[in-house]
């Protein structure tokens, strides 16, 4: 089993949906999540943080965190063409604040 | 403020060659970490500084690889007799503190022919 597992895509949603990313971790003692965004060719780009359950809203951005079922969710409302890009799960490793497990990442493609 | 730098950008060598990329983290941050990318992957952890040493390096591959960060500040990933099987996007990322979020600079592609 992988340590952090994301559906590979693409997601491919219309210009004004909503985008919903998924993301599921091994280790239960993992304490810190990331979403990172990564344009082709690019490196990638912190876009979100969530340390506690429930949810944590920026701008169009949510992510949603449930440690009972191992799972972290990111939302993107208004989805706009700039957003097509890989998006990337991050998690700590257990107690390792600093060690981080990523996903292979969601490909989304928003389609103006 | 500047963000994390990583030079060169891009690196084509040869099998059996020495290489060395260089990381310069965000000012202030104490915390510094290489990152190795493979096309379609996540980044891959490879060692982590705290300050001058390094406080994790079990992410290495093989003994071929190296990073030193003498100041505590600037870092040097050096890998000795290149493979092909060592062509990625090594990425460097640092952070106010280990407990804090990090941020990742460019990236270097090397490609080893």
């Amino acid at each position: 089993q992988k340590e952090v597992e994301q559906n590979s895509g693409p997601l491919s949603v219309p210009e004004g949906a909503i985008a919903s990313l998924n993301c599921t971790y091994s280790d239960r003692g993992s304490q810190s999540f990331f979403w990172y965004r990564q344009y082709s060719g690019k490196s990638p780009e912190l876009i979100m943080f969530i340390y506690s359950n429930g949810d944590k809203e920026d701008g169009r951005f949510t992510a949603q965190l449930n440690k009972a079922s191992q799972y972290v969710s990111l939302l993107i409302r208004d989805s706009q063409p700039s957003d097509s890009a890989t998006y990337l799960c991050a998690v700590n490793m257990g107690s390792n604040d600093y060690k981080l497990s990523f996903g292979a990442g969601t490909t989304v493609t928003v389609r103006a | 403020g500047a963000g994390v730098s990583q030079t060169p950008s891009n690196k084509v060598t040869e099998k059996g060659k020495y290489v060395e990329l260089r990381c310069d983290p965000i000012s202030g941050h104490t915390a510094l970490y290489w990152y190795r990318q493979s096309l379609g992957q996540g980044p891959e952890f490879l060692i982590y500084f705290q300050g001058t040493g390094a406080a994790d390096d079990s992410g290495l591959p093989n003994d071929r690889f190296f990073a030193v960060r003498p100041e505590g500040s600037v870092s040097t990933l050096k890998i000795q007799r290149t493979e092909r099987g060592d062509s990625a996007v090594y990425l460097c990322a640092s952070s106010l503190t280990a407990r804090d979020e990090q941020y990742f600079g460019p990236g270097t592609r090397l490609t080893v022919t």
